[in-house]
């Protein structure tokens, strides 16, 4: 199993541009998640996903969006990049089950700068 | 908002010593309490994790000692190696939404001298 996979590694964009940052996990997980993580601030929820179809707004939405069409893809969509998106993006699964959603999977990460 | 407070922010031990990581809480509703370890460049990993109803978990080295009364836990890390020079997040999960949500703390980035 690859596991969670990420796509780009790294982006710069510039003000103003769009992207979509790319998620695949062959672990059959039904839960998806996307963080933003900022120096010195742990990891902040974006988006989750609790299977094909259904997403929910986690603690920091906006400015982005996603969709699940697949089990295994989690697309995360930046509309009108700002500075203040400038992160390290980490999307994550977890087993299906509920009382396993603790256990994320993380991918290695988008390293994302907006000048 | 629920919030997970961690200390301390760095620090720094000799090989062989003994790492000590605070957590603290406030909402009640939170009912796992995993950690997880990040190396530079690396998404994080879980390491262990524990349940409110536990006082003490132990895996290898590595244990999670749990207060529920204080609303607090901590990662130790027993005869600290080199390796595991990381950075280390607690957490807190709870059901939110229409899913179990994750409240990570700030991270600590431990640093092992040989």
């Amino acid at each position: 199993n690859a596991g969670v996979t990420q796509t780009p590694k790294f982006r710069i964009l510039k003000i103003g541009q769009s992207m979509t940052l790319q998620c695949t996990q062959d672990m059959n997980h039904n839960y998806m998640y996307w963080y933003r993580q900022d120096p010195g601030m742990g990891l902040k929820l974006i988006y989750y996903s609790v299977g094909a179809g259904i997403t929910d707004k986690g603690e920091v939405p906006n400015g982005y969006n996603v969709s699940r069409s697949t089990t295994e893809d989690f697309p995360l969509r930046l509309e009108l990049a700002a500075p203040s998106q400038t992160s390290v993006y980490f999307c994550a699964s977890s087993p299906p089950g509920q009382g396993r959603t603790y256990e994320q999977y993380f991918g290695p990460g988008t390293r994302l700068t907006v000048t | 908002q629920q919030q997970v407070k961690q200390s301390p922010q760095s620090l720094i031990v000799q090989k062989g010593g003994i790492s000590i990581i605070n957590c603290a809480y406030e909402n009640t509703a939170f009912d796992y309490f995993p950690w997880y370890q990040q190396f530079p460049g690396k998404g994080p990993a879980l390491l262990i994790a524990i349940r409110p109803d536990v006082s003490e978990k132990k895996e290898g080295r590595f244990t999670i000692s749990f207060n529920k009364s204080a609303k607090q836990f901590s990662l130790h890390i027993m005869d600290s190696q080199p390796g595991d020079s990381a950075t280390y997040f607690c957490a807190a999960s709870m059901r939110g939404g229409s899913a179990r949500q994750l409240t990570f703390g700030s991270g600590t980035q431990l640093t092992v001298l040989p």
